[in-house]
């Protein structure tokens, strides 16, 4: 696509309850990056993908939290069992492998969890 | 351990007043990156420029110019001439040069220009 695509755009979940949050990169962007911004806060790094490698996990918060990427291409994060600090948007962002010329972040995913 | 930080929480100004954005980093590595970012309500993170650690030079771009130190880890933004469509957070960040290019980012400042 000619942008990185997030959905849903609003998530309102009960506490407790599991939610799944999608992006989109741009097409032939092999690296791919999750992000937190919480209320007041920057942003914080939670995942990187790069192609087939192992992706680096080392800012997830907790275990209660994963992504996957599928065929180098779509990224799912999964925020299990959900509690009230976890209410942040969830931004992703894509990068062409080649250099970091900056990354192209989607609008994001703005978690309520009540 | 690297550290960005935007010391400005919020800033208002007049239209057409000038403004600058405070970015004050912190690293021991002696090639990064750095950059600023724009987040206009709608939410989307606008890149707005790079800037390689061994380039020092300042860069002007239309309003915007960019003013990177090294002696004092400074990578401030200003914008002259602002107008209410500059109204926005803006994110300094500083990449990690590792490979992954993951980035550090402030903690923003927010730009209100009033009409």
């Amino acid at each position: 696509g000619a942008g990185v695509s997030q959905s849903p755009s609003n998530k309102v979940t009960e506490k407790g309850k599991d939610v799944e949050l999608r992006c989109d990169p741009i097409s032939g962007h092999t690296a791919l990056y999750w992000y937190r911004q919480s209320l007041g806060q920057g942003l914080e790094f939670l995942i990187y993908f790069q192609g087939n490698s192992a992706p680096d996990k080392s800012g997830l918060p907790s275990d209660r939290f994963s992504a996957e990427r599928t065929g180098g291409s779509v990224s799912t994060l999964t925020i299990q069992r959900t509690q009230q600090e976890d209410s942040a948007v969830y931004l992703c962002a894509s990068r062409s492998g080649t250099d970091d010329y900056g990354y192209t972040f989607g609008s994001g995913t703005r978690l309520t969890v009540v | 351990a690297q550290k960005v930080t935007q010391a400005q929480t919020e800033i208002s100004v007049v239209e057409k007043e000038d403004v600058t954005l405070d970015c004050v980093y912190e690293t021991r590595d002696t090639t990064y990156y750095l950059f600023w970012y724009k987040q206009p309500p709608s939410g989307e993170l606008v890149f707005l420029i790079r800037r390689n650690s061994f380039d020092e030079q300042n860069e002007i771009s239309g309003r915007y110019s960019w003013n990177f130190q090294k002696s004092t880890s400074s990578f401030n933004f200003t914008i002259t001439a602002s107008q209410v469509v500059d109204s926005a957070v803006y994110f300094c960040a500083l990449s990690d040069p590792s490979g992954t290019y993951k980035y550090i980012f402030g903690t923003g400042t927010r730009l209100k220009v009033l009409a």
